[in-house]
C-alpha cells in the first residue's frame, strides 16, 4: 500500500489553463512537499508545507503556483495559468516528522501542457 | 549552497557483477543523505538513508552505502546486481532546518546486461 496517492496519474491541458494536482497521504502527517521532474532531468524541490502553511518555496514556485490543504486531508498544488515549460512529473511527498527527514514519495502526476 | 553530484550519467554492468554508484555532496553541516530508486514511469522509492552513527548503512534490495566525511561522498553499492535493478538512482541530501527539503543529484541510469 503506497504511503501517498496522487491524482490524476496523467493530466493533459492546454497552455493558459488552470490545473489542480492532488495528493492524499495515507497517514496523518503534517509535513508535505511538492517536487517536479522535467523529463530526463533531476528532481527539483518546489515547496514545503507544514501545519497548513508554506515553510519554504523555491524560485520555481512563482505566483502561478499555490498549495493548500482545504479539507485537512487532500494536499493540492494549483498552477493557475500553465505554460509549456510546466510539463513535468509532479511528485508529492510526506515526511515522517520534524527532524527526521525521511520523505516518502507518491507515484507522481505527469502533466503535459500543449 | 548545497549541491549533490552524481558524476556518472549511465552505468552498465553485467548481471551478477558488483555495482558502485558515486555520489558527492556539498553541505556545510553534517548532512542527512539518501538514495532513491526510480523505475521507468514510477515514483521514487527510498533505498536507504544516513543520519548519524555507523557510516555503513544497509538498505532494501541488498543495497548498502558508505558515508565518508573526508571525501564528502555517499556511494551506493551492491555485491551482485540483478536484472530487476535496472533503473535510475538518485542521491539526495536533506536539510535539518525549517523546510527539510531534499536536494537531488542528477541521477545515474543503471543498465544491466544479461
Amino acid at each position: 500500500e503506497p504511503e501517498v496517492t496522487q491524482t490524476p496519474s496523467h493530466q493533459v491541458t492546454q497552455m493558459g489553463q488552470e490545473v489542480i494536482l492532488r495528493c492524499v497521504p495515507i497517514s496523518n502527517h503534517l509535513y508535505f512537499y511538492w517536487y517536479r521532474q522535467i523529463l530526463g532531468q533531476k528532481v527539483e524541490f518546489l515547496v514545503s508545507f507544514y501545519n497548513n502553511e508554506i515553510s519554504e518555496k523555491s524560485e520555481i514556485f512563482d505566483d502561478q503556483f499555490s498549495v493548500e490543504r482545504p479539507d485537512g486531508s487532500n494536499f493540492t498544488l494549483k498552477i493557475r495559468s500553465t505554460k509549456l515549460e510546466d510539463s513535468a512529473m509532479y511528485f508529492c511527498a510526506r515526511d515522517t516528522g520534524p527532524g527526521y527527514n525521511e520523505q516518502f514519495f507518491g507515484p507522481g502526476t505527469r502533466l503535459t501542457v500543449l | 549552497a548545497q549541491s549533490v553530484t552524481q558524476p556518472d550519467i549511465h552505468i552498465t554492468v553485467s548481471e551478477g557483477a558488483s555495482l558502485e554508484l558515486r555520489c558527492n555532496y556539498s553541505y556545510g553541516a553534517t548532512p542527512y543523505l539518501f538514495w532513491y530508486v526510480q523505475s521507468p514511469g514510477q515514483g521514487l522509492q527510498l533505498l536507504l538513508k544516513y543520519f548519524s552513527g555507523d557510516t555503513l548503512v544497509q538498505g532494501i534490495k541488498g543495497f548498502e552505502a558508505e558515508f565518508k566525511r573526508s571525501q564528502s561522498s555517499f556511494n551506493l553499492r551492491k555485491p551482485s546486481v540483478h536484472w530487476s535493478d535496472a533503473a535510475e538512482y538518485f542521491c539526495a541530501v536533506g536539510r535539518m532546518d525549517s523546510s527539510y527539503k531534499l536536494i537531488f543529484g542528477s541521477g545515474t541510469r543503471l543498465l544491466v546486461r544479461p
